[in-house]
Order: C-alpha cells, then structure tokens, then sequence
C-alpha cells in the first residue's frame, strides 16, 4: 500500500508556465512533508519541506501549498524554466514528537519537463 | 566536502554472482541509509544505520541482501547471489543527526545490470 500517491506520472509545460505536481495521503500521523527534486544520474536532493502548521510556504519560484482537512499537498514552479526540468517526488514522515524519525516514505515521482 | 561517494557507478554483473556496492558517507555524517530505485516500485529504503549500528532492516527485500557498517566512513550493501530483478539504481544517503529534518544527503547511486 502506498503511504503517498503523485500525480501526474508526467508532465511537460512551456517555459514560464506553472507546473503543479500533487499528492495525497492517509495516515495523519504524518507531519512532515518534504519535496525532493532529482536531476538525470543524481539522486534526489532536497528542495523545500513544510509542516502541518501552515498552509503554504515558498522557497523562492517554489511553493507548497498544504490542505490538512483534506491530506493533501502540492507543489506549484512559478515561472518555470528548462532547467527546472527534472523528476519531482513528494514524500511524508514522522517527526520525532510523532515517534518516528523524519524518514520520508517517497511518492512514485513526476517527470518534469519545461520546454524552452 | 565531497558529498556521499557512491561506487561503483555502473556494474553489469551475470546472474548468481556477488555483488558488492559501496558507500562513504559525508564525514561528521552519522545516520547511513540505502535506498533501491526502480520504475515499478519507485525509491524503496533498504535499510539504515544509526552509529555505525544498523537500526532497521525491515526493507532488505530478501536474505541475498546484506548490509554492513563498519565503521563511521564506509558501508556496502552486499547481493548474494544477484538476480536480474534486482537491476535498478542503488542510492545511499547520510544525514547529520538521526531524525534530522533538514532532509539527508544522496549519493548519486549505482546503477545494477544483473543479465
């Protein structure tokens, strides 16, 4: 059973688009909610996380938006460019004050790409 | 700093033999995880270590897989005997502090090719 599920599988935009990548899960004892972003023969690195606390948070062109009522949360790429063009996974975990140890269970990915 | 140092990069292997994958975590790094990446069942945690002292192993998919942390700068994840449904991408990633929200570290992983 899936812990997260992503969508879309992929996704193609045009340059200065705003791509929005979602996901969803179950188990509310999650309340960690970290995005990773991979680039061809790299692992994944981390790109932006936000807790159940808020709403919304920004990092720059990225942003999560996070609606607890309905466990879901999205990434939105402002202005997005060909070098955003990568695999994008959404993940969940437990903070320690939840028992667990920040150790993301990984949604499947979306394949992003921003044509020029 | 290096980052995770993951070898080899590629190993093309044949069926049945052993195969030993490598990692070197970021130095004052002291939680080690390794991660299987494959298109059907997408990154999947093996197993970690906390301290050199593998903390949960409930991941490694069967009893051909092993890992071992001897010491705070190295881990190999071993398969014996190697299958071809155990080709995928081998990630390893380290992290300051256990429970560390800052997220870890990947390597940039071995790509397995069992024919």
């Amino acid at each position: 059973q899936q812990q997260v599920k992503q969508s879309p599988q992929s996704l193609i935009v045009q340059k200065g688009g705003i791509p929005i990548i979602n996901c969803a899960y179950e188990n509310t004892a999650f309340d960690y909610f970290p995005w990773y972003q991979q680039f061809p023969g790299k692992g994944p690195a981390l790109l932006i996380a936000i807790r159940p606390d808020v709403s919304e948070k920004k990092e720059g062109r990225f942003t999560i938006s996070f609606n607890k009522s309905a466990k879901q949360f999205s990434l939105h790429i402002m202005d997005s460019q060909p070098g955003d063009s990568a695999t994008y996974f959404c993940a969940v975990a437990t903070s320690p004050l939840g028992g667990g140890s920040y150790i993301p269970t990984f949604g499947r990915g979306t394949s992003l790409i921003v044509h020029p | 700093d290096a980052g995770v140092i993951q070898s080899p990069r590629h190993e093309v292997t044949e069926m049945g033999q052993e195969v030993t994958l490598r990692c070197k975590p970021i130095s004052g790094h002291n939680s080690l995880f390794w991660y299987r990446q494959t298109m059907m069942r997408g990154l999947e945690l093996l197993i970690y270590f906390n301290n050199n002292v593998p903390i949960d192993d409930s991941g490694m998919p069967e009893d051909r897989f092993s890992a071992k942390m001897p010491n705070a700068s190295f881990s190999t994840l071993k398969i014996q005997p190697s299958e071809p449904r155990d080709s995928a991408v081998y990630f390893c990633a380290s992290s300051l502090n256990f429970g560390d929200s800052y997220g870890y570290t990947f390597g940039s992983g071995t790509r397995l090719t069992v024919v």
